[in-house]
């Protein structure tokens, strides 16, 4: 395991649903972060953990939006009550420490029917 | 809160020339550092290189090289020998000091012809 991984790389849902995604970050990597990605644009903060704490929470993310990392190892995301503006690129990353350099992993693309 | 603004949407090079990409932050913070990622078309983003706010030398890694103009809250990037796998979308980045989530800028997509 040389990489961060995320599992679906793709996701394809109907509004109203719920859906979890997964990220396994390097393995020693303490941090870990999640940000979204829509078309033409940056990515955007979410939120992040250091080891099962989570410890930062964008105003993106709303109550539909719950995020767990426990025992400090993988991470999911899970969005509550699907909307279509929730379609989007969602990106994991994790670094070793505070800005050590964060490594992203290929993302889940999420689209809302 | 800061900004992170990249004024070129595209840009396009030729084979073996030289490019400079753009982009400008806006801070108060004097403990910092900056980042240039580049995505390539569906595949994961990574890391080019890196400034911290602090050091006056400017970062290079290989072919790729910085400026960074602290008070003018400019940090560009220059490319040298552009190679076709060169080509993808490139986003700044900022971050405090201290405080490890990124901001970035809505990227700027380089194109290479042979």
């Amino acid at each position: 395991d040389t990489g961060v991984s995320q599992d679906p790389r793709h996701k394809i849902t109907k509004r109203g649903q719920n859906v979890t995604f997964r990220c396994d970050p390097i393995s020693e990597h303490n941090r870990l972060y999640w940000y979204r990605q829509t078309l033409g644009q940056g990515p955007e903060f979410l939120t992040y953990f250091q080891n099962e704490a989570q410890l930062e929470k964008s105003r993106l993310l709303s109550d539909r939006f719950s995020a767990e990392r426990p025992k400090g190892s993988f991470s999911t995301l899970e969005i509550q009550r699907t909307e279509q503006g929730d379609s989007a690129m969602y990106l994991c990353a994790s670094s070793l420490a505070v800005m050590e350099t964060q490594y992203f992993g290929p993302g889940t693309r999420l689209l809302v029917l | 809160a800061q900004t992170v603004t990249q004024s070129q949407p595209e840009m396009s090079v030729q084979e073996a020339e030289t490019v400079t990409l753009s982009c400008t932050y806006d801070t108060s913070e004097s403990d910092y550092y900056l980042f240039w990622y580049k995505q390539p078309p569906s595949r994961q983003m990574i890391l080019v290189i890196r400034q911290e706010a602090y050091k006056q030398q400017n970062a290079t890694e290989n072919r790729f090289s910085v400026n960074f103009q602290k008070a003018a809250k400019s940090f560009s990037l220059k490319i040298s020998d552009s190679q076709l796998g060169d080509a993808a979308m490139y986003f700044c980045a900022f971050s405090e000091g201290g405080y490890s989530t990124l901001t970035f800028g809505k990227g700027t997509m380089l194109l290479v012809s042979p």
